[in-house]
C-alpha cells in the first residue's frame, strides 16, 4: 500500500531540546517537502528536496534542519534555535517538482514544546 | 506568483451544491489552478486542477472563465464529510510545487 508516513502523530518535547520528525514515502517520488501549519493558518514551506543528497531552504527554514540520504526518507529536525516550534508539521512528496504534478501529504505530526 | 483571494468561510447543508470562488487577477499565461482539501489534523489532498474552461472528476468540477482571473470549485450535493478547508493554488507549470502558496483557504462547514 503506497503512501507517505509521518511519525509520530503527536510529540511532546521540553524547551531547548532538539527533536526529529520522521517522513517516509514508498511512492518512488523524487521530490519531498516539509511544511509548518499554525492554527487557522495556511501551510508555510520549511525545506524541500528535489533529489537525494540535495535540499533547499523554503520560506521559514531558520531553526530547522533536514537531510536526504535516501530517496524514501526526509527527516526534519526542529532545533533549539527555533523560537516557536509548537505547530503542526506536514511532509509531502511529488514525482518531481513541477507545479503541475500532484503532491501527496502525510497525516502530520503535532509538536508541542513545553 | 499570482495572489489568490478566497472567502474565509462558507456554510452549507447536506445535499446542496457548494461553489467556492477564488480570485486571481494577476494570473500568468503559464499558471495552472489547483485545489486541495484539508480535513482537521490531516494533510491536504489534491482535488482538481485545470488551466481553462471546465474540468470535472468524480469529486468536483472546476470552472475557469475565459479571462482566467477567477475560478470556481463546485462540490455537488455535499455531505457532512465535505466539511474541510479548501485551498486554491495558482502557479506556473514545471517550475516547482514548492512555489505554490497555501493561503488560509476557505473553511466549509456542512450541517445536517
Amino acid at each position: 500500500d503506497g503512501g507517505i508516513t509521518q511519525s509520530p502523530k503527536y510529540l511532546f518535547r521540553k524547551e531547548g531540546q532538539n527533536v526529529t520528525l520522521s517522513c517516509e514515502q514508498n511512492l518512488n517520488h523524487d521530490a519531498m517537502y516539509w511544511y509548518r501549519q499554525d492554527p487557522g493558518q495556511g501551510l508555510r514551506l520549511i525545506y524541500y528536496s528535489q533529489i537525494v543528497n540535495d535540499f533547499q531552504k523554503g520560506d521559514i527554514a531558520e531553526g530547522y534542519s533536514v537531510s536526504r540520504e535516501k530517496k524514501e526518507s526526509f527527516p526534519l529536525t526542529v532545533t533549539s534555535a527555533q523560537k516557536n516550534p509548537t505547530a503542526f508539521y506536514l511532509c509531502a512528496s511529488s514525482i518531481d517538482t513541477g507545479a503541475d504534478t500532484e503532491a501527496f501529504f502525510g497525516q502530520g505530526t503535532r509538536l508541542t514544546v513545553v | 506568483l499570482a495572489k489568490t483571494t478566497q472567502p474565509i468561510s462558507m456554510d452549507s447543508y447536506e445535499g446542496q451544491e457548494v461553489n467556492i470562488t477564488c480570485s486571481h487577477n494577476n494570473i500568468a499565461t503559464n499558471d495552472y489552478i489547483t485545489w486541495y482539501q484539508q480535513f482537521p489534523s490531516q494533510g491536504p489532498r489534491f482535488i482538481i486542477q485545470g488551466y481553462k474552461t471546465k474540468v470535472t472528476n468524480e469529486v468536483a468540477s472546476l470552472f475557469i472563465p475565459a479571462d482566467r482571473k477567477s475560478s470556481t470549485l463546485s462540490l455537488p450535493r455535499v455531505s457532512l464529510s465535505d466539511t474541510a478547508v479548501y485551498y486554491c493554488l495558482v502557479g506556473p507549470m514545471n517550475t516547482g510545487f514548492q512555489k505554490l502558496v497555501f493561503g488560509t483557504g476557505t473553511r466549509l462547514l456542512v450541517s445536517p
